[in-house]
């Protein structure tokens, strides 16, 4: 069975440049989660998705974050303008029963 | 107060001896609790959960639950180098499906 798949791995961009990542989670999974995780600290949950409806999205700062999932399955983080303080690792879940939850690779972002 | 609390370590075991880590949660009304394993520069990964007072074992792991104490632990018996890792206690509280992480601790066992 294949994991949770996110791209791209790595970015480096500078401030108030955009930025949009990509996740696929496992085939059947309708539950689909993006956290932050900022060096040192453990993942802060950014938006939850049931289906492509949103579930909870309490901590997303919605004046530079945004987050879609088509179709209820792929989904994007896109993060316009990025600030300094938004370098951390990204990471995407997902869960078929919303007990266990299974991380993909993250992606590492770098703002400058 | 924070709403999932660790002791970051880094907790430092001999192998072969038992590492013992400790969490403390703020919701009195949490339903789930959960232990995820982090090496470093990858991704959580679920090694534990527990919804019940009391101990829940699987092989080397023990989970433990305290809901009037509000605590947590998870023992790892018989440690292994390769345990060495950061140990993520997160909770999932009365109102919502939300999981909140703590911030974790960190184990090293040492040879």
């Amino acid at each position: 069975e294949a994991g949770v798949a996110q791209s791209p791995r790595y970015k480096i961009i500078e401030k108030r440049q955009s930025v949009a990542f990509w996740c696929n989670p496992i085939s059947g999974h309708a539950t689909l989660y993006w956290y932050q995780q900022i060096l040192g600290q453990g993942p802060k949950l950014l938006i939850q998705f049931q289906n492509n409806g949103v579930v909870d999205d309490s901590q997303l700062p919605k004046d530079r974050f945004s987050a879609e999932r088509l179709k209820g399955v792929d989904s994007t983080l896109k993060i316009q303008p990025a600030k300094l303080e938004d370098s951390a690792v990204y990471l995407c879940a997902s869960s078929l029963s919303g007990i266990e939850q299974f991380f993909g690779p993250g992606t590492r972002l770098t703002v400058l | 107060q924070k709403e999932v609390e660790q002791n970051s370590g880094p907790l430092s075991v001999p192998e072969g001896a038992i590492a013992s880590l400790n969490c403390t949660y703020s919701d009195r009304g949490s339903q789930s609790f959960f232990w995820y394993r982090q090496y470093s520069g990858k991704s959580p990964e679920l090694i534990m959960f527990i919804y019940s007072n009391g101990d829940k074992e699987d092989g080397r792991f023990t989970a433990q639950l305290n809901k009037a104490s509000q605590y947590v632990s998870l023992l790892i018996r018989d440690s292994q180098p390769s345990d060495s890792a950061t140990y993520l206690c997160a909770v999932r509280g009365s109102s919502a499906s939300k999981i909140i992480f703590g911030s974790g601790t960190r184990l090293s066992i040492r040879p």
